[in-house]
């Protein structure tokens, strides 16, 4: 089974652009969550969807957003970008939203 | 939100065990303790959970203590490519959000 796919795997953007992240999650799982690493804070989750819906949110501001399509394959969008928004962006698939199955990331680094 | 306490690093020879303590005082008793591992530049891996009871797979082993408020993940037999940052998680209550700290960084030495 192929395992959960994220593009692009590395961005760089300029403050005040926005992106878009994509997250293809393993075939079968409904529920995706998206979560920022930096080296200094860890993981801190971003939101969760199933089913189309945002089922769980995490303490990020406004600038951060998030949809997932009906095959169950998500985006994660920020706008506004900030030069602390520079991180890892880990995208999870699950059936449960507790054993989760990662993806590579997509590394973004904004000037 | 959940909390987890976890030793920031620790070492270990290969071919030892490695023993990886974790503490989660706030859990609740329906509340599994995840353990993922995460190889510098890739996303975590799920290795193993647990309620209750001890749990074995083919990658580790899971001791939780009756009380549930600490666990240890169990590398029987460490090699170098076990080296890692080891995260226990547990999710946040009824809102089945994980919350993560900071890991324990496992360097398996030669």
């Amino acid at each position: 089974k192929a395992g959960v796919t994220q593009t692009p795997r590395y961005l760089i953007k300029t403050r005040g652009q926005q992106v878009t992240l994509s997250c293809s999650p393993i075939s079968g799982h409904r529920s995706v969550s998206w979560y920022q690493q930096t080296p200094g804070q860890g993981l801190q989750f971003l939101f969760e969807y199933f089913s189309e819906t945002q089922r769980n949110k995490g303490n990020f501001p406004g600038r951060f957003s998030g949809r997932q399509f009906s095959n169950s394959r998500s985006e994660m969008n920020v706008s506004t970008l900030e030069l602390g928004d520079s991180a890892l962006y880990l995208c999870a698939s699950s059936r449960d939203v507790e054993t989760q199955y990662f993806g590579p990331g997509t590394r973004l680094l904004v000037l | 939100d959940a909390k987890t306490t976890q030793p920031t690093s620790m070492d270990c020879a290969e071919g030892r065990a490695a023993n990886l303590p974790c503490n989660h005082s706030t859990i609740s008793g329906n509340e599994y303790v995840y353990w993922y591992r995460q190889i510098h530049s890739q996303g975590p891996q799920y290795i193993i959970h647990g309620l209750k009871n001890n749990e074995t797979n083919e990658m580790a082993s899971l001791i939780i203590t009756e009380d549930r408020k600490s666990s240890t993940l169990i590398l029987p037999h460490a090699t170098l490519r076990d080296t890692a940052v080891y995260y226990c998680v547990h999710n946040a209550g009824n809102n089945r959000k994980l919350i993560w700290g900071l890991g324990t960084s496992l360097a398996v030495n030669p």
